[in-house]
């Protein structure tokens, strides 16, 4: 089942305003990243936040993650028309497989989807 | 970073026959990831890869109908099997990159008829 719920589910701004997404998730991580995908295409990772992270930024990007609420928000400052997409956020928890490899594991949340008008 | 190739971009398939999906990473990775989206949903992990040993399948996902192939350190296979409409989706390959998140395919969009 999926881990993160993400509102809103679709979001239509003009180029220059600013788009936040919120994200929760239900269990304990180890890290939670959002990716963006552009019409049904592979992923793009975005930015990856971890669990003792509060706050990070990546150009007009800014993301916050609250383990207390197990909430992340990302921003997306003076939005541009290419910033068009979907963006999901994805919870990261370190598992170990039955050969003793650890890796980590990603749940994805449902996804918004961002229309940015000219 | 990690570039990967994979192979087919979209196909269109017959109910009843099978689809081999291949990843190709530029660099030896030790797991690889197998995602299916379907249509106007989010990614679901269908199993992970790991190279000489059998894969881990998720809750949902069965190795019968998803036979998986880790033959190297670069390369994955995913076979979808006795395809229906319901198996109509986009499937991803990825890897992990540590600190920089994960890499993904440009994804298969198979389309079941």
């Amino acid at each position: 089942s999926q881990q993160g719920e993400e509102d809103p589910q679709a979001l239509s701004i003009q180029e220059g305003e600013n788009a936040t997404m919120n994200c929760s998730y239900k269990t304990s991580i180890n890290n939670l990243q959002w990716y963006r995908q552009n019409s049904g295409r592979g992923l793009v990772h975005l930015i990856l936040i971890r669990s003792n992270e509060r706050e990070k930024h990546s150009g007009r990007l800014r993301v916050t993650l609250d383990t207390s609420k197990k909430s992340s928000s990302l921003l997306i400052t003076a939005s541009r028309a290419a910033d068009t997409a979907s963006y999901f956020c994805a919870t990261g928890v370190a598992l170990r497989n039955a050969g003793g490899t650890s890796y980590g594991k990603l749940t994805f949340g449902q996804g918004t989807i961002l229309t940015v008008h000219p | 970073s990690a570039v990967i190739s994979q192979k087919p971009s979209r196909d269109i398939c017959q109910r009843g026959t099978s689809l081999t999906i291949q990843c190709q990473v530029d660099s030896q990775v030790t797991m690889m990831f197998w995602y299916r989206q379907q249509p106007g949903q989010s990614l679901t992990l269908i199993a992970t890869a790991n190279q000489g040993s059998e894969a881990t399948y998720e809750s949902g996902f069965v190795i019968d109908k998803f036979p998986i192939s880790r033959p190297n350190l670069t390369f994955s296979t995913l076979t979808v099997s006795n395809m229906s409409p319901e198996d109509s989706s986009i499937y991803l390959c990825s890897v992990e990159r540590g600190f920089y998140g994960y890499t993904f395919g440009s994804g298969t969009r198979l389309t079941v008829v």
